[in-house]
Formats: structure tokens, C-alpha cells, sequence
């Protein structure tokens, strides 16, 4: 059963265009949702993350909207780059330090 | 410190093997994790440690598989009697306890099993 459930699969965009990422859990114990970027060959790394105490949050040009009545968060990347494509993945956890539980990934990719 | 690293990088084993992991994480971290990902899936939780204790296990860590920290440091993770179905990316990522600036993952050990 998919803890955290991931959309789109792929996703293609142009420069400066806006990539949307979306995701939804059920389980109302997760507390906090980070927003992980890999690159082939590489282990996920942390971009961005949220509590749900908070509607959005905003780094540079990465927005976190997070709708706790619906149970889903998105990911925003304003003016994307082509050294945006990556693989993203949502996530989401019982408080910070115990386990994720990962969405099944985007595929990003940044046409020039 | 150059973050969370773990060898080798690449295994392929034959079936029936056994295979053995390492990972040596953030210095100042004091948790390590175990994760799992298969080709176009996200990070599946094998299990983490506190320290050197083992505070969770997933119901994905058969009896086949067995994870050590020993002294609170490095931690490897070994598989016995492998099988094709093993074949993945082993990832390893260290944290805080309270999860602060979430975990720091390796570039992993991707296993073939052949």
C-alpha cells in the first residue's frame, strides 16, 4: 500500500516554465513532508521540506503548498532550468527523525 | 567531513552469495538509516539505528538480511543467500535525532544479482 502517492510519473517543461509536482497521503499522523531531488548515480537529496502547521513555504525558486484538509502538498519550481532535470520525490514522516515514506518519483525534464 | 559514503559503489554477485555493505555517515550524526530503491520507485525503509542500537526494522528486512552499527559509527549491511529480487540500490543516510535539516543520503551500492 502506497503510503504517499505521487503525480505525474514524468514531466517535461520548458526553460523558465513552471514545473508542478503533486502528491497525497492519508495517513493524518504525518507531521512533516520534505521534498527530496536525485540525479542518476546519485542518493536523494534534500530540497525543500514543510510542517503542516503551515500553508506554504518558499526557498528561492521552490514552493511547498501544502493543503492539510485535502491531505496534499505540491511541489512549485518557478523559472526552471535544465539543471533542474532530475528525478523528484515527496515524502512524508511521523515527526522528523523516524522514517520517510517516499512518494514513487518525477521525472523532470527542463527542455533549453 | 564529505558527507554520507558507502562502498562499493557497484556488487554483482552471483545467486546464493553473500554480499556485505558499508556504510560511514555524517560524523556528527547520531542516526543511521537503511533504505531500499528499485528501478523507477522511491526509497523503501529497510531500518535505522540510534546510535548502536537497532530501533526499527521494516517487514521488507527478511531473516536473510542483518544490519550492525557496531560502537555507534560505521554501520554494513549484509545480505545472505542472495537472490535476483535483491537486485537494487542499497541507500544509506544519516540524520540528527530529532531529524533537524532532514537525513543526508550516500550515492548507494547498487547490487546485481546475476
Amino acid at each position: 500500500q502506497q503510503q504517499v502517492k505521487q503525480s505525474p510519473q514524468s514531466l517535461i517543461v520548458q526553460k523558465g516554465g513552471i514545473s508542478i509536482i503533486n502528491c497525497a497521503y492519508e495517513n493524518t499522523a504525518f507531521d512533516y513532508f520534505p521534498w527530496y531531488q536525485q540525479f542518476p548515480g546519485k542518493g536523494p537529496a534534500l530540497l525543500i521540506a514543510i510542517r503542516p502547521d503551515v500553508s506554504e513555504k518558499k526557498e528561492g525558486r521552490f514552493t511547498i503548498s501544502f493543503n492539510k484538509s485535502a491531505k496534499q502538498f505540491s511541489l512549485h519550481i518557478m523559472d526552471s532550468q535544465p539543471g533542474d532535470s532530475a528525478t523528484y520525490f515527496c515524502a512524508a514522516s511521523i515527526d522528523t527523525g523516524n522514517q520517510f515514506y517516499f512518494g514513487t518519483g518525477t521525472s523532470l525534464t527542463v527542455i533549453p | 567531513d564529505t558527507g554520507v559514503s558507502q562502498d562499493p559503489r557497484h556488487k554483482i554477485t552471483k545467486r546464493g552469495q553473500n554480499v556485505t555493505f558499508r556504510c560511514d555517515p555524517i560524523s556528527e550524526h547520531n542516526r543511521l538509516y537503511w533504505y531500499r530503491q528499485t528501478l523507477g520507485q522511491g526509497p523503501e525503509f529497510l531500518t535505522y539505528f540510534q546510535n548502536e542500537a537497532q530501533l526499527e526494522k521494516s517487514r521488507l528486512l527478511s531473516d536473510r538480511f542483518s544490519a550492525e552499527r557496531p560502537k555507534g559509527s560505521f554501520s554494513t549491511l549484509e545480505i545472505q543467500r542472495t537472490e535476483q529480487g535483491d537486485s537494487a540500490m542499497y541507500l544509506c543516510a544519516s540524520s540528527f535525532s530529532t531529524g533537524q535539516y532532514g537525513y543526508t543520503f550516500g550515492s548507494g551500492t547498487r547490487l546485481t544479482v546475476v
